[in-house]
Order: C-alpha cells, then sequence, then structure tokens
C-alpha cells in the first residue's frame, strides 16, 4: 500500500533552517508529484510548493519564495523540503502529500505522510 | 489570489443529514475536491473531482459542485465523522488551494 513516512519532530532556534524528510513506499516515486502542507495548531492547510521526482522540477508559494528548497533522492525514493530563516510563526505541523489524477486541474491529494511538528523557540 | 470560503462550523444531529459548503468564483468550473481531518491526524480523501468517492470511504459521503458552490453532504451522520473538513481546487494558475476548514460537530 502507498507509504509517506515523515522525520521525527524538531526543536528549531529562530534563524536556523530545518529539512523535514518524506520516505515514499508502494508505489513508483517518480510517478506522482510530491506537495508539502502546513498547519498551524488550529489553523487550516497551507501549500508550500510541490516537486516532480521524476524531473526535479519544482514550484513554490510565493510567500515561501527565497527560503525554501525541495529536493528528492530517487535512489531512496525520498523526497525533501527544508526551511531557512525560521521564525515562530514557522511553528506547525508540517506534511507530505502525493499527488494524483489524470485530469489536468483535477487533480487530488491522495497520499498524506504522518505530518512532523516542527516548533521554533528560543 | 484564488478563494475558497468555508462557514467554519456546522452542527447536525446523529442520524441527520450534514452539508458543508465551499464557495469560490466560478468553483463549478473547476474540480473541487473534500479531506477530514480528526484531532492530531493527517487529512483523509473522502470525495475528488467534485463528486467521486475513493475505495473505503463509506457511500454517506457524496459532493456536487456547481456555480460557485461545491457542497460535501454526509447522510446518516455519525458520531464518527465529527472531524474539521476541507475543500480544495486549483487556481488558474495550477497552484493548490485549501478552503479554511468547517469543523462537523455531531450532537
Amino acid at each position: 500500500q502507498v507509504q509517506l513516512v515523515q522525520s521525527g519532530a524538531e526543536v528549531k532556534m529562530p534563524g536556523a533552517s530545518v529539512k523535514v524528510s518524506c520516505k515514499a513506499s508502494g508505489y513508483t516515486f517518480t510517478s506522482y508529484d510530491i506537495h508539502w502542507v502546513r498547519q498551524a495548531t488550529g489553523q487550516g492547510l497551507e501549500c508550500m510548493g510541490w516537486i516532480n521526482p521524476n524531473s526535479g522540477n519544482t514550484g513554490y508559494a510565493q510567500k515561501f519564495q527565497g527560503r525554501i528548497t525541495m529536493t528528492r533522492n530517487t535512489s531512496i525514493s525520498t523526497a525533501s523540503m527544508e526551511l531557512s530563516s525560521l521564525r515562530s510563526e514557522d511553528t506547525a505541523v508540517y506534511y507530505c502529500a502525493r499527488v494524483t489524477g489524470s485530469i489536468a486541474a483535477a487533480e487530488y491529494f491522495d497520499s498524506w505522510g504522518q505530518g512532523t511538528l516542527i516548533t521554533v523557540s528560543s | 489570489s484564488y478563494e475558497l470560503t468555508q462557514p467554519p462550523s456546522v452542527s447536525v444531529s446523529p442520524g441527520q443529514t450534514a452539508s458543508i459548503t465551499c464557495s469560490g468564483d466560478k468553483l463549478g468550473d473547476k474540480y473541487a475536491s473534500w479531506y477530514q481531518q480528526s484531532p492530531g491526524q493527517s487529512p483523509v480523501l473522502v470525495i475528488y473531482q467534485d463528486g467521486k468517492r475513493p475505495s473505503g470511504i463509506p457511500e454517506r459521503f457524496s459532493g456536487s459542485n456547481s456555480g460557485n458552490t461545491a457542497t460535501l453532504t454526509i447522510s446518516g451522520t455519525q458520531a464518527m465523522d465529527e472531524a474539521d473538513y476541507y475543500c480544495q481546487a486549483w487556481d488558474s494558475r495550477s497552484h493548490v488551494v485549501f478552503g479554511g476548514g468547517t469543523k462537523l460537530t455531531v450532537l
């Protein structure tokens, strides 16, 4: 079955960087885009961007441009998201999610990672 | 930027029908998906492409999308359906957009 397993929770100082990984199994890693979505406590879902594991092409939400980097390692079926210059407002649960669907602009997230809590605090 | 608007909360009695709306400009011209999120859990897809149910999702979940509004309908609502629900679509620039979420209370 499709599984996305994320790295564990981390506590970071303001100004630091964090890298969250997402290991895929149960399907061909390079066949589906991976998106990263975050959720602050008590808040809604916020899209951060995506990566195409086959080409390595990425797309980032404007809000995160300049301090987010998404990468992938196809040899270990793992996508990663690095966020730099962390501030307290970045405290949230970060999810990776697989996008599927054969119709353009009709894709949907059919599998999600378990989430990774990133706490930014001095 | 494209926005999807959901009511913050909806209440329903057990066994009754719950309807959760999601509004956006000409949303009916796009495809809508819905996700259920229980406390402390990851979101789960319950409806995709307006009205299709993934395998394993009960038949009581259905969806529709027309005009400016997509609707998630839960028939015969059960206590286990109490959760947050999010709608999702893609804007004209191929960006993912989520609604703000609706807390469904079954009381």
